[in-house]
């Protein structure tokens, strides 16, 4: 069956640090791959997305690395702040529709 | 610019009664429109997707419908409520042609709770 992986743990980092949340799936073969945030009680924000020929791709603070071969991708904030606590998704694109993984929560500290 | 408009925000239902949300999108045309369903500490589940008016297609039988009367209108429904429908609703909207970056956007949410 198809599954999209996220750490359901929370990841606790301290302020300053760089933030790695993985998404890893299985029996998807996705063009592209995107990234989500969401704040509790709110939908999702659409922050990245890296087409499957791209291994990376940045935007400010964030990276996003897109390993077809390890059928992973890997999300990083640098430089984290506290504004950066929220719940980060990834989403896989299939048939014209988004599957969703079921998010790893990120709380940084002060 | 575009906007997509939810509601409503919360909703108590008691079983066996009917549901309609509603979502709205503002300035676009064709877009494609989704339904979601999220489950406390859960991750979306994808529930209707349409690519135009009266074209959709669901993605998990259930006790639920969805409707696209209108190009930028997309409803959700249901005849009787199950406790099992309770959760959090969201609509998205993404537009058509080349993706370039384009994600999906999402309205606001409709958080669902059948009693």
């Amino acid at each position: 069956s198809q599954k999209i992986e996220q750490n359901s743990e929370a990841l606790n980092i301290q302020e300053g640090k760089t933030a790695t949340l993985t998404c890893n799936y299985t029996n998807y073969s996705p063009a592209y791959l995107q990234w989500y945030r969401q704040d509790p009680g709110r939908g999702p924000v659409f922050l990245l997305l890296i087409r499957e020929n791209e291994k990376e791709k940045r935007k400010e603070r964030l990276k996003v690395t897109f390993d077809t071969t390890l059928k992973q991708s890997l999300f990083h904030i640098t430089a984290s702040q506290p504004a950066d606590s929220a719940t980060y998704l990834c989403a896989l694109y299939n048939f014209n529709k988004f599957y969703f993984g079921s998010g790893t929560k990120l709380n940084v500290k002060p | 610019s575009q906007t997509i408009h939810q509601w409503p925000a919360t909703l108590v239902q008691p079983v066996g009664s009917p549901l309609s949300l509603e979502c709205t999108v503002e300035g676009t045309s064709n877009p494609n429109l989704y339904w979601y369903r999220q489950a406390a500490g859960r991750g979306l589940q994808l529930l209707f997707y349409s690519i135009g008016i009266d074209q959709i297609s669901s993605e998990v039988p259930q006790n639920l419908s969805a409707s696209r009367p209108q190009d930028r209108q997309f409803i959700l429904s249901s005849k009787k409520l199950l406790l099992s429908d309770s959760g959090f609703y969201l609509c998205a909207w993404r537009g058509t042609g080349s993706l370039s970056n384009y994600g999906y956007t999402f309205g606001s949410g409709t958080r669902l709770t059948v009693v």
